[in-house]
């Protein structure tokens, strides 16, 4: 079974800097999808960014990119130039490659707020 | 184009109860997964429905079941409850495409469950 891990409960950063969030996994597939997801106050679940286990590119949207590294099953998230609005709770998931389905594996969730 | 819709929103019961909650997904999408999101245990697969029919099942008893109807909505059922059971509960839906590894999953705004 996959395990998703992320090891910092809660994070901070000023406005206008830049943060990393960290994410690590588990898993003996060779193919899988790797996703930050972002749940603000408000709970509606919102996709940030998504990764492709076979890319050896490291996804960017806009002010989000990722480092995906296979061989250490690592998956940080770097968010540039924080927004009061970027305050929520990241969650990373794991999903493996499948064309009957879909199933997320969450990881326990970091809270990031960002400080004016 | 309106998101996926739960309802309702928030639900109050008592032990032994049991309840109901729908799901409607984005227009034209086949596939709908839910999730269970509690303090203790985060983020849970419960099920994923497709045309009809449960294509993924996550880890929880037989109390919890689901259904999709022919329009695609769904609805999740949970019978006798237990405290365990006060959670958020959130639908996703994606639209299925045959051949495909990956189609993005749009969350609902989840429906808060107490139970007392």
């Amino acid at each position: 079974a996959q395990t998703v891990t992320q090891s910092q409960p809660e994070m901070s950063v000023q406005e206008a800097e830049t943060v990393t969030l960290s994410c690590t996994y588990d898993t003996s597939e060779n193919n899988y999808y790797l996703f930050w997801y972002k749940q603000p106050p408000s709970r509606q679940m919102i996709l940030v960014i998504r990764q492709e286990a076979y890319k050896q590119q490291n996804a960017t949207e806009n002010r989000f990119s990722v480092n995906f590294q296979k061989a250490a099953k690592s998956f940080s998230l770097k968010i540039s130039d924080s927004q009061l609005g970027d305050t929520a709770m990241y969650f990373c998931a794991f999903e493996e490659f499948r064309t009957s389905g879909s199933r997320l594996t969450f990881g326990e969730g970091t809270q990031l707020t960002v400080n004016p | 184009k309106a998101g996926v819709t739960q309802t309702p929103r928030y639900l109050i019961k008592t032990r032994g109860q049991q309840v109901t909650l729908s799901c409607s997904p984005i227009s034209g999408h086949r596939s709908v997964s839910w999730y269970q999101q509690t303090p203790g245990q985060g983020l849970q697969f419960l099920f994923e429905y497709f045309s009809e029919t449960q294509r993924n099942k996550g880890n929880f008893p037989g109390r919890f079941s689901g259904r999709q109807f022919s329009n695609s909505r769904s609805e999740m059922n949970v019978s006798t409850l237990e405290l365990g059971d006060s959670a958020l509960y959130l639908c996703a839906s994606s639209f299925f495409t045959a051949g495909s590894s990956y189609n993005e999953q749009f969350f609902g705004p989840g429906t808060r469950l107490t139970v007392l």
